[in-house]
C-alpha cells in the first residue's frame, strides 16, 4: 500500500511570492492535515481537510489556504510568503474512524 | 508557543534505558501519542495510550500516564543507535510538543 506522498521535495521562494503544496493521502483516506515544523518551534497545526471541506485551522493568518479535491488530494497555498514560513511542511492522512495518522515525507519550503 | 511541552534534548548511551518525558494541557484528551521522526523521514506513530490507562507496554517501549499531573513518558528499554531520533507527544487534537531529540552514544 503506498503512503502519503508530498511534492515536491523541496521548494525555494523569494519573498512575497506564492508557494503550492500537494500532497496525497493513502488511498481510502478522507482526512487531510497539514502542519508546519519550524526550526526550533516544533510542530504546528496548520489545517485539516476532510471530504472536502476545512474542518479546523490552526492559528496561523489567512494567507495560509488550501484545499482538498474529490479525489481527497490536498493542496497548502502559502501567499505573500515570508523568511519566516521557511520550515518543513509535513502532510497526515487519516482513515474515518481511525485516530492514527501516516505522515508524508514533507516538502522543505525554504523562502529568501 | 506549545501547549504540550517537551524538553529538547536527551542523550544517552547504547543499551541504557532511556526517558523522554511531557506534559500535555488538556485533561479531556482521550488519547495521546507518541511519534518519532528520523532524518529525512515523515512522523511515525510508535505507540499511543487510552486516558484510561495508567500504562501501556510494547515491546521494548513503555508508555506511563499520569492523569492526574497531566504527565505523560516514554521508556525505551536497550536504547540502541537505531532509536536516535526526534520523538513528539501528541494529544487527541493533534497538538504536538516541540519534539525531543534522542542521541545514543555507542
Amino acid at each position: 500500500e503506498a503512503g502519503v506522498t508530498q511534492s515536491p521535495t523541496h521548494l525555494i521562494k523569494t519573498r512575497g511570492q506564492q508557494a503550492t503544496l500537494r500532497c496525497s493521502p493513502i488511498s481510502g483516506h478522507t482526512s487531510v492535515y497539514w502542519y508546519q515544523q519550524a526550526l526550533g518551534l516544533g510542530l504546528q497545526f496548520l489545517l485539516w481537510y476532510d471530504e472536502g471541506e476545512e474542518r479546523n485551522r490552526g492559528n496561523f493568518p489567512p494567507r495560509f489556504s488550501g484545499r482538498q479535491f474529490p479525489n481527497y488530494s490536498s493542496e497548502l497555498n502559502v501567499n505573500a510568503l515570508e523568511l519566516e514560513d521557511s520550515a518543513l511542511y509535513l502532510c497526515a492522512s487519516q482513515n474515518r474512524g481511525d485516530y492514527e495518522q501516516y505522515f508524508g515525507p514533507g516538502t522543505r519550503l525554504t523562502v529568501t | 508557543g506549545e501547549d504540550v511541552e517537551q524538553s529538547l534534548f536527551l542523550s544517552v548511551r547504547e543499551g541504557d534505558s532511556s526517558v523522554i518525558n511531557c506534559t500535555y494541557t488538556d485533561s479531556s484528551s482521550t488519547y495521546l501519542y507518541w511519534y518519532k521522526q528520523e532524518p529525512g523521514a515523515g512522523l511515525q506513530l510508535l505507540t499511543y495510550i487510552f486516558s484510561n490507562m495508567d500504562m501501556k507496554q510494547d515491546q521494548r517501549l513503555t508508555v506511563l500516564l499520569n492523569k492526574k499531573d497531566k504527565h505523560l513518558s516514554l521508556r525505551i528499554a536497550d536504547t540502541q543507535t537505531g532509536d536516535s531520533a526526534i520523538y513528539f507527544c501528541a494529544e487527541l487534537d493533534m497538538r504536538f510538543g516541540a519534539g525531543t531529540r534522542l542521541t545514543v552514544k555507542p
